[in-house]
């Protein structure tokens, strides 16, 4: 079945550095969706990112992602975090021909000042 | 504007005692909704979907089932809780058919059983 890797559970930064939280996908389609959703407490978890597009950026609220389906990978960035970046990350991947939606183990992101 | 509800937010229940727990959306008409399951320290797993009134898909058995009475309505229970059943639950729909991959999570409930 697809499956999905966050290697990082938890990740500690300093506000006005670069974050990278990766995210690689195992699947045997070719048209899988990939999405980044972002869980902050007690609150719903929400779309941040979604790409389809191979080797195409895609950004939203500061954050950027490029799917790459040679590496299978969806990392997402932000070029200088903020406090409020602080939050439960979601990368996860949608199988068009099961309809199932795949989470990875997430990844906290907690910048500190 | 599309809302999403559910119920309880929370919830402390005996193992052996029934559950139910319940969603409704609200402003979208036919939505496909789903119920996701995040025990503890864990990820996020899909339990069931549904495309239409009473049709409901198993996505992974955990002694829990799932009922759509009405097209705005997804309900998750179980006769007889287990320890195991403790965790974060989450409503969500998406769109039927066009932009269907998106889907939008309610507040979810947290159900701890002792």
């Amino acid at each position: 079945g697809d499956s999905v890797t966050q290697k990082e559970g938890l990740v500690t930064l300093t506000e006005g550095l670069p974050v990278m939280l990766n995210c690689t996908y195992q699947t045997i389609y070719s048209n899988a969706f990939l999405f980044w959703y972002v869980h902050y407490l007690n609150e719903s978890p929400r779309l941040l990112l979604k790409s389809s597009t191979d080797n195409k950026r895609t950004e939203h609220q500061g954050f950027h992602a490029t799917l790459h389906k040679s590496s299978s990978s969806f990392h997402l960035q932000k070029s200088s975090a903020q406090l409020s970046d602080s939050a439960l990350y979601y990368c996860a991947l949608y199988n068009t021909n099961t309809g199932k939606l795949t989470f990875g183990d997430g990844t906290v992101l907690t910048v500190k000042p | 504007a599309q809302t999403i509800h559910q119920w309880p937010v929370a919830e402390i229940k005996a193992v052996g005692s029934p559950l139910s727990l319940g969603c409704t959306i609200k402003g979208k008409s036919s939505p496909n909704l789903y119920w996701y399951w995040q025990a503890t320290g864990g990820t996020l797993q899909q339990l069931f979907y549904s495309i239409t009134v009473g049709q409901v898909e198993s996505v992974v058995q955990l002694n829990l089932s799932a009922s759509r009475p009405k097209d705005d309505q997804f309900i998750l229970s179980t006769e007889k809780l287990l320890l195991s059943h403790s965790g974060f639950y989450l409503c969500a729909w998406s769109l039927y058919r066009e932009d269907q991959d998106t889907q939008y999570f309610g507040p979810g409930t947290r159900l701890l059983v002792l």
